[in-house]
């Protein structure tokens, strides 16, 4: 049973560098999500695709923040020029499109430490 | 714009005892609610999820929910706990459509005492 993967899981980076995430959802998901949690905080949505089309972005999301979906299949999230406040662990979630109602399943997230 | 509350932080019960963990929402239409639980280093699993009918719902691991509307309440019971129930407890609201982009609460971590 492949779930929701992500990679890597923890990333330590210095200020002023760029990142990136990949996350592969379960193979027959269409929608693809991406969310933010901060310590002690629940998660925050940031962005969502349908197959390969981005369809809604979070004003969480800054210009230094791009997700790409470019075949429908796996995700990526780039943060450029990272910054403190960045530090946070980044989570993917898929699920089908089938209905409104299907359960989202998350992936166990990537810890990003920016010192 | 859509909110959700979960006003104890931190709560500790017995093994053995009952839970009662408080969800609060605020939301313009009729809601779609779940509870997940997630546990160190792991990601979030769903417990159960409300959209319409009975208003208790069962889910997994012997949780239930009741969802009361005149109250925007949401909140999740068991009756009896065990010590793997320790874990983070997110109360989700998010709308009944295509994007489903849910909003959490900022989430209850539950101790079990021996």
């Amino acid at each position: 049973d492949t779930g929701v993967s992500q990679d890597p899981r923890h990333k330590i980076t210095k200020r002023g560098q760029n990142v990136t995430f990949r996350c592969d959802p379960i193979s027959e998901h269409n929608r693809l999500y991406w969310y933010r949690q901060t310590l002690g905080q629940g998660p925050e949505f940031l962005t969502y695709f349908q197959n390969e089309a981005q369809l809604e972005k979070s004003r969480l999301l800054s210009d230094r923040f791009s997700a790409e979906r470019p075949k429908g299949s796996f995700s990526t999230l780039e943060i450029q020029r990272t910054e403190q406040g960045d530090s946070a662990m980044y989570l993917c979630a898929s699920r089908t499109g089938d209905s409104n109602t299907g359960e989202l399943f998350f992936g166990e997230g990537s810890r990003l430490t920016v010192l | 714009a859509q909110s959700v509350t979960q006003p104890d932080i931190h709560i500790t019960v017995s093994e053995g005892a009952s839970l009662e963990l408080r969800c609060n929402y605020s939301y313009g239409a009729t809601p779609y609610l779940f509870w997940y639980v997630q546990s160190p280093g792991q990601g979030l699993q769903l417990l159960l999820k409300y959209f319409s009918g009975d208003t208790l719902v069962q889910g997994i691991k012997g949780f239930e929910a009741e969802f009361k509307r005149s109250q925007s309440s949401f909140n999740l019971r068991k009756p009896s706990v065990h010590w793997s129930d320790a874990a983070e407890y997110f109360c989700a609201v998010g709308p009944l459509n295509a994007g489903n982009m849910l909003t959490f609460g900022g989430g209850t971590r539950l101790m079990v005492k021996p």
